[in-house]
């Protein structure tokens, strides 16, 4: 069966860093999201994409965050200045249909 | 505002007992319901979805769902629960439709004892 995957697993970086999160989505999908979870919070969207533009973003996704699908199949989050509030759980999902498909994420950690 | 809320945090309980996770949402319009499951060490994974048609869904590993319109809840249930089921699940919402953002509840670790 298809699947979401994410590289890296885990991602250590320093403050002020610029971090690039992975991901490959199911092959047929059309729509693109990521989604974050902070330790013992809620899972809270980020961003979409579709048609190669950014569809919806949260107040999140602010001018330290980019998203790009660089080729066919890749699709990456890019936090140019990281801050220690932005370590997290990062998930990538798709989706073709009503139902999205997530990938296993990428834990950052931000020292 | 959209807000969904899952009441329960924490919740143990012993193999064969029944489970119910409470989910309230509230959204302006039509919505798509979903439960989502985490095992432990593993990514979030679809249990069962609620589109439109019959309120009672039915999803994986015996679980199912009911959409109760006027009380704007999807509880989750499964009348006979296994060590396996040890996991932490999440209640999500999106407006029909749409193939739009996901909004999550705080979800719910479930553990259950041998």
């Amino acid at each position: 069966e298809p699947e979401v995957t994410q590289t890296p697993s885990h991602q250590v970086t320093q403050m002020g860093q610029e971090v690039i999160l992975r991901c490959v989505p199911i092959s047929n999908h059309l729509y693109f999201y990521w989604y974050r979870q902070i330790l013992g919070q809620k899972v809270e969207f980020l961003v979409s994409f579709y048609n190669n533009e950014i569809s919806e973003k949260s107040e999140i996704f602010d001018d330290q965050f980019s998203v790009e699908r660089p080729d066919g199949s890749n699709f990456t989050l890019k936090i140019r200045s990281t801050k220690l509030e932005d370590s997290a759980m990062y998930f990538c999902a798709s989706n073709s249909g009503e139902t999205q498909y997530f990938g296993p994420g990428t834990r950052l950690l931000v020292l | 505002a959209q807000s969904v809320s899952q009441h329960n945090h924490h919740v143990i309980l012993s193999e064969a007992a029944s489970l119910e996770l409470g989910c309230n949402y509230s959204y302006g319009g039509t919505v798509n319901l979903f439960w989502y499951v985490q095992y432990p060490g593993q990514h979030l994974q679809l249990l069962l979805k609620y589109f439109s048609g019959d309120p009672l869904v039915k999803g994986i590993k015996g679980f199912e769902a009911e959409f109760i319109k006027s009380k704007f809840s999807f509880n989750l249930r499964k009348p006979s629960v296994q060590w396996s089921d040890t996991a932490e699940y999440f209640c999500a919402v999106n407006a029909a439709d749409s193939w739009g953002k996901l909004q999550f509840g705080a979800g719910t670790q479930v553990v259950v004892t041998p």
